[in-house]
């Protein structure tokens, strides 16, 4: 399968802060890659896809890049309803395969 | 908008077959593919398989030989059946849409169910 890895596995940050998490795959997934938020009790809610491209519906102080085998999100000025986990999923080959995940808290 | 609902047994036996079932409403269930995810502590996030509403399917590897995902477009529903489940298969399950996807790639699932907790356990 393929192994996606994110770092850091968890982040202590303020309001207003920048926080920026990344994620690697095994091997090149072109641009097929997902971000999603998760809070507790709740499914996933998709943020980016394509790599880069901001779903429908999400601020726009979460923005992404990358493409190939590294990627990252970034949130701007974090704000209190961004306190949650971040996953980062490939798509580009079979089994679909999400990252282990980031725990964005409070500091 | 479209939305996703899980039913099925929240409870069942090792050795036994869990059953779930998704609603599609709100939009139709033709011409996409549709997923099931779980979520455990212990292995995150795992997609089990997608059916395409012609029937078409992809199932994990992992679970292939205990997995069947089936789609009945008549009443907007997909469902998945797992065999011989054990402890190792507790877990939320999700059903899912994938927002696009060509014959082998997926950009990600921007339509999900809230989940249902399934426990296996004697």
């Amino acid at each position: 399968d393929m192994q996606m890895t994110q770092s850091p596995s968890a982040v202590s940050a303020s309001v207003g802060d920048k926080v920026t998490i990344t994620c690697r795959a095994g091997q090149n997934i072109r641009s097929w890659l997902a971000w999603y938020q998760q809070k507790p009790g709740k499914a996933p809610q998709l943020l980016i896809y394509g790599a880069t491209s901001l779903q429908s519906g999400v601020p726009s102080r979460f923005s992404a890049s990358g493409s190939g085998t590294d990627f990252s999100l970034t949130i701007t000025s974090l704000q209190p309803e961004d306190f949650a986990t971040y996953y980062c999923q490939q798509g580009y080959i079979f089994p679909f395969t999400f990252g282990p995940g980031t725990k964005v808290d409070i500091k | 908008q479209v939305q996703l609902q899980e039913s099925g047994p929240g409870l069942l036996k090792p050795s036994g077959t869990l059953s779930l079932s998704c609603t599609v409403s709100g939009g139709s269930i033709n011409n996409y593919y549709w997923a099931w995810i779980r979520q455990s502590p212990g292995k995150g996030l795992e997609w089990i398989g997608h059916i395409h509403s012609t029937g078409t399917s992809n199932y994990n590897p992992s679970l292939e030989s205990r997995v069947t995902i089936s789609v009945d477009t008549s009443k907007s529903q997909f469902s998945l059946a797992l065999s011989s489940v054990t402890a190792a298969d507790t877990a939320m399950y999700y059903c899912a849409r994938p927002k696009y996807c060509t014959n082998i790639n997926c950009w990600g699932f921007d339509y999900w169910g809230q989940g249902t907790l399934v426990t296996v356990s004697s």
